[in-house]
């Protein structure tokens, strides 16, 4: 069974820029998730969706931030414009409807702003 | 404002010695806890859980304990090995719920086992 997949794996654009990074879950887990991890911080909690539907966005840092989930399938993250502070690893994680509580997460997308 | 707090960036131990990875936190409404581990270029992946009624869960070399009160868990490793080197996540969850809890992260901790 496929594991959670990201792409692109590296990303390096410059500064007002726009960037577009891709998750597909774990196929038939309703619940994604989207993570972010600055400079050897804590892993931070961006957003969750269930199916097509955003259950919680707080962690979303500002409008820059628009995440989709169309079909319920994959999720697309997009940053526009794209700022420094945004660098990061963006992790992407799913979940069964029911479960453990655990999530999958993918190896995550990092991106550089120049 | 971090709820859960992995104060030792990093931890050395020798092979076949006992790895005790700590976390802390501030939310009296966690009631479920799991450590990832996570090696370079990798996704975190998950490890071992607990739940708030429990204070110990054990799975092979791994052991989580919970202490409510204290709102302190840990992990414990035993016997450490060279392929356990990677960062451990501590993370909490606010609901038993399952299958769509919104983690809370520590910071990490580099565990490096020396062979």
């Amino acid at each position: 069974e496929a594991g959670v997949t990201q792409f692109p794996s590296h990303s390096v654009i410059e500064k007002g820029q726009t960037v577009t990074l891709r998750c597909d879950p774990i196929s038939g887990h309703d619940n994604l998730y989207w993570y972010r991890r600055v400079m050897g911080k804590e892993i931070k909690f961006l957003l969750h969706f269930v199916k097509e539907s955003k259950q919680d966005e707080s962690g979303m840092p500002n409008n820059r931030f628009l995440a989709e989930r169309t079909g319920g399938t994959y999720s697309t993250l997009k940053v526009q414009p794209a700022e420094l502070e945004d660098s990061g690893v963006y992790f992407c994680a799913s979940s069964p409807s029911t479960g453990s509580g655990e999530l999958f997460f993918g190896e995550g997308s990092r991106l550089t702003v120049l | 404002d971090q709820q859960v707090k992995q104060n030792s960036p990093s931890l050395s131990v020798q092979e076949g010695r006992i790895s005790i990875l700590n976390c802390d936190y501030t939310n009296s409404m966690f009631d479920y806890f799991l450590w990832y581990k996570k090696y370079p270029a990798e996704g975190p992946t998950f490890l071992i859980s607990i739940s708030s009624i429990k204070d110990k869960n054990e799975d092979g070399r791994f052991t989580v304990f919970l202490n409510k009160s204290a709102k302190h868990l840990s992990l414990h490793i035993v016997p450490s090995q060279p392929g356990d080197s990677a960062v451990y996540f501590c993370a909490a969850s606010p609901r038993t719920q399952t299958g769509a809890n919104n983690l809370f992260f520590g910071t990490g901790t580099r565990l490096t086992v020396i062979p």
